[in-house]
């Protein structure tokens, strides 16, 4: 079966420092990588997607980056945090092919200050 | 890309009675997803419809899909106070490979 981690699952980091959150797949290969930030009470908003190491779809201009320098691993870093950095972060995956369903992490929860 | 728009925005039932939330999309769609968020917490998916279906049926969820109105209704039946999470429309652009995500119900259900 497949799982997918995050962490850490909650982040208090002051303006200005820097950011790394780290997603790891288990039980699949090759899989689709997603970055979303949710905001208190609202949607999802797409950050990144990785179709394999080293591709990086950015969707939102910002101060945030991902890398993926594995196959099952994805990272989302910042130079320098902002306030409005604020969030739930959620990593999710899906097959490459054959089914278009989404699989979240439990999410990090970041605040800064 | 621009999220969907679902209404409403928050529902209060009581156990038993049935839930209805909409959602409304603005592009051509491949498919339409649904997913459910308990507080603080990563989604679950619930059940996709493909633009080509107009209704599916999970256990007690229902959903209904109209191209032509651009609109998904998710239906649950017969609620429980466990169904009390948070439920969000995610679609598929065609030709796109990421998923743009509604702006979600609040539902609670009162035992």
């Amino acid at each position: 079966s497949q799982t997918i981690h995050q962490w850490p699952a909650t982040l208090v980091q002051p303006v200005g420092s820097p950011l790394s959150l780290e997603c790891t797949v288990e039980g699949t290969s090759n899989p689709n990588l997603y970055w979303y930030r949710q905001a208190a009470g609202r949607g999802l908003q797409l950050l990144f997607y990785s179709v394999g190491i080293g591709q990086i779809s950015s969707e939102v201009p910002q101060n945030l980056s991902a890398s993926r320098p594995q196959d099952r691993q994805f990272i989302l870093s910042s130079k320098k945090l902002l306030l409005s950095d604020s969030g739930f972060y959620l990593c999710a995956w899906k097959w490459t092919s054959g089914s278009y369903e989404q699989y979240f992490g439990p999410g990090t929860r970041l605040t800064v200050t | 890309s621009q999220q969907g728009e679902e209404d409403p925005q928050a529902l209060s039932i009581q156990e038993g009675e049935n839930a209805t939330m909409n959602c409304s999309y603005k592009t051509s769609i491949n498919n339409l997803q649904w997913y459910r968020q308990n507080s603080g917490r990563g989604l679950v998916h619930l059940i996709l419809i493909r633009s080509n279906e107009r209704e599916k049926h999970s256990g007690r969820l229902r959903v209904t899909l109209d191209t032509s109105k651009k609109s998904s209704s998710l239906l649950i039946t017969a609620s429980r106070a466990a169904d009390t999470a948070s439920y969000f429309c995610a679609h598929m652009d065609t030709g796109r490979r990421a998923l743009t995500f509604g702006s979600g119900t609040r539902l609670q259900v009162q035992p």
